[in-house]
């Protein structure tokens, strides 16, 4: 059974630019979340898809967006990259959203802006 | 506002020793679910353990045992003997169970372990 996949693997922009990280869930998982993890602030939540709608969303600045396909695939875009942008981004996917479902994380995507 | 505190930021010990990785949290919520994560360093997440706010067994697999305490708000990791491939970031997380859905998982700092040949 495949895992939870993220692509690229590795990333690198240019302040202001735009990116866009793809996820795609373990089959049959119908909740995808995002996090970034960063040297000093750790892993924060960005936010949670079930059945193509956010359903939570942290403390993060409107640059920070995301969308969720019909089959499961999330994608994250960030607009007008900043140098603090720079961290991992891991996915992570479950059955169900929310309460205690056991989430399955990705390898990440490790973005680097210069 | 819900928080988890883990102190330790690295620990290091010689192989075969027994390690204990804690957490402490914070959370008004009566229902609430907890969870260790391993990082190794391909930066993958890896599930190790989930336990819910109603079930304060200890539970221990193989070489694992965690300690779940509601009355000090601690959750803590145990690894007996261990070993190198033990080595890697340990988080603990919480997540809450709210009427409108839950919120995300929130994330310790980690601690860091590294186990020494």
């Amino acid at each position: 059974k495949a895992g939870v996949t993220q692509t690229p693997r590795y990333l690198i922009k240019t302040r202001g630019q735009q990116v866009t990280l793809s996820c795609s869930p373990i089959s049959g998982h119908r909740s995808v979340s995002w996090y970034q993890q960063t040297p000093g602030q750790g892993l924060q939540f960005l936010f949670e898809y079930f059945s193509e709608t956010q359903r939570n969303k942290g403390n993060f600045p409107g640059r920070f967006s995301g969308r969720q396909f019909s089959n499961s695939r999330s994608e994250m875009n960030v607009s007008t990259l900043e140098l603090g942008d720079s961290a991992l981004y891991l996915c992570a996917s479950s059955w169900t959203q929310g309460q205690g479902s056991g989430y399955t994380f990705g390898s990440g995507t490790r973005l680097t802006v210069v | 506002a819900q928080k988890v505190t883990q102190a330790q930021t690295e620990i290091s010990v010689v192989e075969k020793e027994d390690v204990t990785l804690d957490c402490v949290y914070e959370t008004r919520d009566t229902t609430y679910y907890l969870f260790w994560y391993k990082q190794p360093p391909s930066g993958e997440l890896v599930f190790l353990i989930r336990r819910n706010s109603f079930d304060e067994q200890n539970e221990i697999s193989g070489r694992y045992s965690w300690n779940f305490q509601k009355s000090t708000s601690s959750f803590n990791f145990t690894i007996t003997a261990s070993q190198v491939v033990d080595s890697a970031v340990y988080f603990c997380a919480l997540r809450f169970r709210s009427g409108g859905g839950a919120d995300g998982l929130t994330f310790g700092k980690g601690t860091h372990l590294i186990i020494q040949p």
